[in-house]
């Protein structure tokens, strides 16, 4: 499978500050999700937006998806340090349950 | 809810030991659990599908004789690295999707705290 891009690869903004993280696959998809990884421990799930969906939000997490240009964005406002963590996109393809991880994003909140 | 235990979480051996993983659901059945590898400041890479009963679905490039999977039964799932070498350290995260998810289902896919393996 073709692992997804995701941009910036690293991002490092002041505590308050809203965080946005892109991400872009090849293929057609069922849905598109957000995980958010701890340095060294496992993923947790943040937010799925299915193919027919535009824009969804839970809390301070905002997620936008645009399947004519095969894209996501994952914004998170009013950062905390607590954010600190890497945060993936992964998708399933049509028909598949199997996910495909995008390459990731490394985000620093300083407070 | 949506519990899933990796164990153990880190694990340090010399080289030609064989290393079990095993991977829980704790409070749901997993029909379909998957086990993914990664690399130091890199994504996941889907290793294979494990589904309970039957043989598990190994990924182009992944060597089934080397990393073999068991999936029993509904709650359990292992990972055994025979003869482990060097190359073959690294993060481990296994994940499962309960009964009832499948293609286009909108259900996450539950991970493990991942387990570290380090081969001297």
């Amino acid at each position: 499978s073709q692992q997804g891009e995701e941009d910036p690869q690293a991002l490092s903004i002041q505590e308050g500050e809203n965080a946005t993280m892109n991400c872009s696959y090849k293929t057609s998809i069922n849905n598109l999700q957000w995980y958010r990884q701890n340095s060294g421990r496992g993923l947790v799930h943040l937010i799925l937006i299915r193919s027919n969906e535009r824009e969804k939000h839970s809390g301070r997490l905002r997620v936008t998806l645009d399947t004519s240009k095969k894209s996501s964005s994952l914004l998170i406002t009013a950062s905390r340090a607590a954010d600190t963590a890497s945060y993936f996109c992964a998708y399933s393809g049509a028909g598949s349950y199997q996910l495909t991880f995008g390459k990731g994003t490394k985000l620093s909140v300083i407070p | 809810g949506a519990v899933v235990s990796q164990h153990p979480s880190r694990v340090i051996c010399k080289s030609g030991t064989s290393v079990k993983i095993e991977c829980r659901s704790l409070d749901f059945q997993a029909t379909t659990m998957f086990w993914y590898r990664q690399f130091p400041k890199q994504s996941l890479m889907l290793m294979a599908t494990s589904n309970e009963g039957s043989k598990a679905t190994y990924e182009q490039g992944v060597e089934k004789d080397k990393f073999l999977i068991n999936h029993a039964s509904l709650t359990l799932s292992t990972l055994t690295v025979t003869s482990a070498h060097p190359e073959d350290s690294s993060f481990y995260i296994c994940s499962a999707e309960g009964q009832g998810a499948g293609p286009g289902s909108g259900q996450p896919q539950h991970f493990g705290d991942g387990t570290r393996l380090s081969i001297l």
